[in-house]
């Protein structure tokens, strides 16, 4: 069973916007990763969380996580087209058995 | 840095066929992983090599497939008899080490057609 699901399944947004997706998880963590995917293409690490961190910046990018609530979530601050792509939060009991959830597709308007 | 290399591509064969996947991860990377993605489950793993040596292949799906790490250049990942099934993107990834909380390097993936 996926261990992380992402909340809402599609986000259509216009360029300059901000985007917020969530994460929510079932068991006890280690980190939180969360990975984007362009179409046709392979996933690529965005950022990680560890277990006693609240918030983390890279960039354009927020990261929270809650593990009082299991939750995290991903902001990507004034967005654009190139962020269009399927955004993964990933998830685990221990460092190598990664769970993705089923991501969120985000579309960034021109 | 190259990334990891997957071969083929695009592989389309029909049903009963081998397939052998072919995975080269980043170098001095000691972990390798095998993942499935599909419209219907996403994304899974199906096994995890440490140095080669497979920790974990309960995510493999049933004896047709098989999966080997013969050095830390290379890896394999094959399926025989193929089944319409088996149709998925398969996607290998490298870390740099497991308990560093690495991060995962995918290779640009597999995508498999089993007719």
């Amino acid at each position: 069973s996926q261990q992380g699901e992402e909340d809402p399944q599609a986000l259509s947004i216009q360029e300059g916007e901000n985007a917020t997706m969530n994460c929510s998880y079932k068991t006890s963590i280690n980190n939180l990763q969360w990975y984007r995917q362009n179409s046709g293409r392979g996933l690529v690490h965005l950022i990680l969380i560890r277990s006693n961190e609240r918030e983390k910046h890279s960039g354009r990018l927020r990261v929270t996580l809650d593990t009082s609530k299991k939750s995290s979530s991903l902001l990507i601050t004034a967005s654009r087209a190139a962020d269009t792509a399927s955004y993964f939060c990933a998830t685990g009991p221990n460092d190598y058995k990664l769970s993705f959830g089923a991501g969120t597709t985000v579309t960034v308007r021109a | 840095d190259a990334g990891v290399i997957q071969s083929p591509r695009h592989e389309v064969t029909e049903m009963g066929q081998e397939v052998t996947l072919r995975c080269k991860p980043i170098s001095g990377h000691n972990s390798l992983f095998w993942y499935r993605q599909t419209m219907m489950r996403g994304l899974e793993l199906l096994i995890y090599f440490n140095n080669n040596v497979p920790i974990d292949d309960s995510g493999m799906p049933e004896d047709r497939f098989s999966a080997k790490m013969p050095n830390a250049s290379f890896s394999t990942l094959k399926i025989q008899p193929s089944e319409p099934r088996d149709s998925a993107v398969y996607f290998c990834a490298s870390s740099l080490a497991i308990g560093s909380y690495g991060e995962l390097f995918f290779g640009e993936g597999s995508r498999l057609t089993v007719l």
